[in-house]
């Protein structure tokens, strides 16, 4: 079947505190696999696509990396303003269907 | 920068009732999507519309219809609304439906079925 998980649920971290998000995926034939963030009452808010394993892609405090199973979304050095849920989804061949994880949701502390 | 709009934002129904969730897109985008969030369950897709002319079931689309009105506007309708659909309800739209293409979201419709 299908599938995709994040790690933890949630995360709380400390104003600077690194750490690092996981996204594991089963699914048969990877298209693309995509980070989004998304604020309380908000809509997802797009941050990432990864085509193939190895690559890697920045923005300011965040870098997403992939692997032939997993997918990381580490942050560096986080603020307060980072707080939001981050979503992992990915696509799969002969298909228009994102599968979403259910998210973790991650509180910077100041 | 409008991109995708929802209305209503909030939505309250009687078992039973009717309503149509309404999506517009200024985006020139050939795909549509709608997609239903729930808690500890992620986002799944509904239904979604290739391009201007075509719609088809994603992964829970009982209990729904669409309608793609035109290339901007894709509506979801639910007939007979029932307390399972209570429900965050997102549209969304993507230039193609290929993995090159990002999705965007709207700022979602909060149902609530009593």
């Amino acid at each position: 079947e299908d599938q995709v998980t994040q790690s933890p649920e949630a995360l709380r971290l400390q104003e600077g505190e690194s750490s690092s998000l996981n996204c594991s995926y089963t699914v048969s034939g990877l298209r693309g696999l995509f980070w989004y963030r998304q604020d309380p009452g908000k809509g997802p808010e797009f941050l990432f696509t990864l085509y193939s394993a190895g690559e890697e892609k920045e923005k300011e405090r965040l870098k997403a990396t992939l692997t032939k199973k997993e997918s990381f979304l580490h942050i560096t050095a986080p603020k307060p303003e980072d707080s939001a849920t981050y979503l992992c989804a990915v696509l799969m061949d002969s298909s228009y269907k994102l599968i979403f994880g259910s998210g973790t949701r991650l509180l910077v502390r100041p | 920068n409008a991109g995708v709009t929802q209305t209503p934002k909030f939505q309250v129904l009687k078992t039973g009732q009717s309503m149509t969730l309404q999506c517009a897109q200024d985006m020139n985008h050939n795909s549509m999507y709608w997609y239903r969030q729930d808690p500890g369950m992620g986002l799944r897709l509904i239904y979604y519309s290739a391009s201007e002319g075509t719609t088809d079931k994603g992964e829970v689309p009982n209990g729904y219809n669409v309608s793609r009105l035109n290339k901007r506007e894709f509506s979801l309708r639910l007939e007979s609304a029932a307390p399972s659909q209570t429900s965050v309800y997102f549209c969304a739209s993507s230039e193609n439906g290929g993995a090159g293409n990002t999705i965007y979201f709207g700022e979602g419709s909060w149902l609530t079925v009593v």
